[in-house]
């Protein structure tokens, strides 16, 4: 299976604190996307790093990749109560740019 | 932005009949689309690679007769789940990808529940 795998799989915080997960792969990628899905709805996208980058920003949101450890992690700052949701990463492993998503974090933030 | 829409959003259906979920990328072309199941509190598992014009190429474990896609055009794909089982009760969602900048782009999902 080209599923990568995530850690922790669930996370509880209180409001304002941060909130890192972390997400390994298997294979060589192109790029490792991040998507935010809440309870029984569909995925967000919120935020891409390709393969020649190590980190990237986008508001509250830092994402580092290490392509050598085959890992990348999402660091959410300042966390809401809004925050709570499930966080994928995805890579793009496959030839046919299939996306091969992990197995998700459980972020719950306690307000 | 773009677009990406599934049709219904849910649906309830007896085991033994067939149900089709339409993909349709709204404001975008896609010569490619994606279909992935969800089982609750699980990640999103691809089922298949759908080509327009061309057959699709399913991943390994996923039944190609029971899961019948067909990428008529440029903007929808659609997958029957064929004789359909409890245990296909899932959330399906779909991805495009844009024809002009080749980013990948979701639906919303559907909610198939099979009773």
């Amino acid at each position: 299976s080209q599923q990568g795998e995530e850690d922790p799989q669930a996370l509880s915080i209180q409001e304002g604190e941060n909130a890192t997960m972390n997400c390994s792969y298997k294979t060589s990628i192109n790029n490792l996307q991040w998507y935010r899905q809440n309870s029984g709805r569909g995925l967000v996208h919120l935020i891409l790093i390709r393969s020649n980058e190590r980190e990237k920003h986008s508001g509250r949101l830092r994402v580092t990749l290490d392509t050598s450890k085959k890992s990348s992690s999402l660091l959410i700052t300042a966390s809401r109560a809004a925050d709570t949701a499930s966080y994928f990463c995805a890579t793009d492993a496959g030839g046919g740019n299939q996306f091969y998503f992990g197995t998700g974090t459980s972020l719950t933030v306690i307000p | 932005g773009a677009v990406v829409s599934q049709h219904p959003s849910w649906v309830i259906c007896k085991s033994g009949t067939s149900v089709k979920i339409e993909c349709r990328s709204l404001d975008f072309q896609a010569t490619t689309m994606f279909w992935y199941r969800q089982f609750p509190k699980q990640s999103l598992m691809l089922m298949a690679t759908s080509n327009e014009g061309s057959k699709a190429t399913y991943e390994q474990g996923v039944e190609k007769d029971k899961f019948l896609i067909n990428h008529a055009s440029l903007t929808l794909s659609t997958l029957t789940v064929t004789s359909a089982h409890p245990e296909d009760s899932s959330f399906y969602i779909c991805s495009a990808r844009d024809l002009a900048d080749y980013e990948q782009y979701f639906g919303p999902g559907t909610r198939l529940t099979v009773t």
